[in-house]
């Protein structure tokens, strides 16, 4: 079974704007890692923030991470065509890795 | 290699038949972890070796699924008595120690029954 759940299912914005994506989870962790997947096939890893993180930093990407509400949120600023893609986030409780069903995101050029 | 490497890209092949696909991790990645993803779904977890040995097969559908880690690098899943429902996209992905290290995927196996 999956332990994650992205919020929304599917965005859709214009390039320039920012995107949000939220990720909620059940049991406890050790971390939680965001990946972005393009036409279904290989994902690749973004970032990664420890359960005893808060907020994390990579480029245009924004990580926050709430263990008291087991809530995870995605910011991507200033999207380009290119971030139209597909967004999970995957927890670990037990060293493995679930993952959500994914926010499908469109940024319109 | 550079990367983690599956192999075929593709498989077609018929109800009832046996297939193995197969997963070459990244050199000195001690953990494997097999996944599979149907069309809009995220991928659903079935397999997660540490080393030669499953330390988590809890996501294994059913025991026509099978997986093998023999000498602690690449893996191989096992699907005996394929049924349509069992056409989706097989990834696999390797990382150096476990969950608290970054996780690299290959570009997965499309499997279609047929």
């Amino acid at each position: 079974s999956q332990q994650g759940e992205e919020d929304p299912q599917a965005l859709s914005i214009q390039e320039g704007e920012n995107a949000t994506m939220n990720c909620s989870y059940k049991t406890s962790i050790n971390n939680l890692q965001w990946y972005r997947q393009n036409s279904g096939r290989g994902l690749v890893h973004l970032i990664l923030i420890r359960s005893n993180e808060r907020e994390k930093h990579s480029g245009r990407l924004r990580v926050t991470l709430d263990t008291s509400k087991k809530s995870s949120s995605l910011l991507i600023t200033a999207s380009r065509a290119a971030d139209t893609a597909s967004y999970f986030c995957a927890t670990d409780g037990n060293n493995d890795m679930r993952f959500g069903a994914g926010t499908r995101l469109t940024v319109k050029p | 290699g550079a990367g983690v490497s599956q192999t075929p890209s593709n498989k077609v092949t018929e109800k009832g038949k046996y297939v193995e696909l197969r997963c070459d991790p990244i050199s000195g990645h001690t953990a494997l972890y097999w996944y599979r993803q149907s069309l809009g779904q995220g991928p659903e977890f079935l397999i997660y070796f540490q080393g030669t040995g499953a330390a988590d097969d809890s996501g294994l559908p059913n025991d026509r699924f099978f997986a093998v880690r023999p000498e602690g690098s690449v893996s191989t899943l096992k699907i005996q008595r394929t049924e349509r429902g069992d056409s989706a996209v097989y990834l696999c992905a390797s990382s150096l120690t476990g969950s608290a290290t970054e996780a690299f995927f290959g570009q997965g196996t499309r499997l279609t029954v047929v």
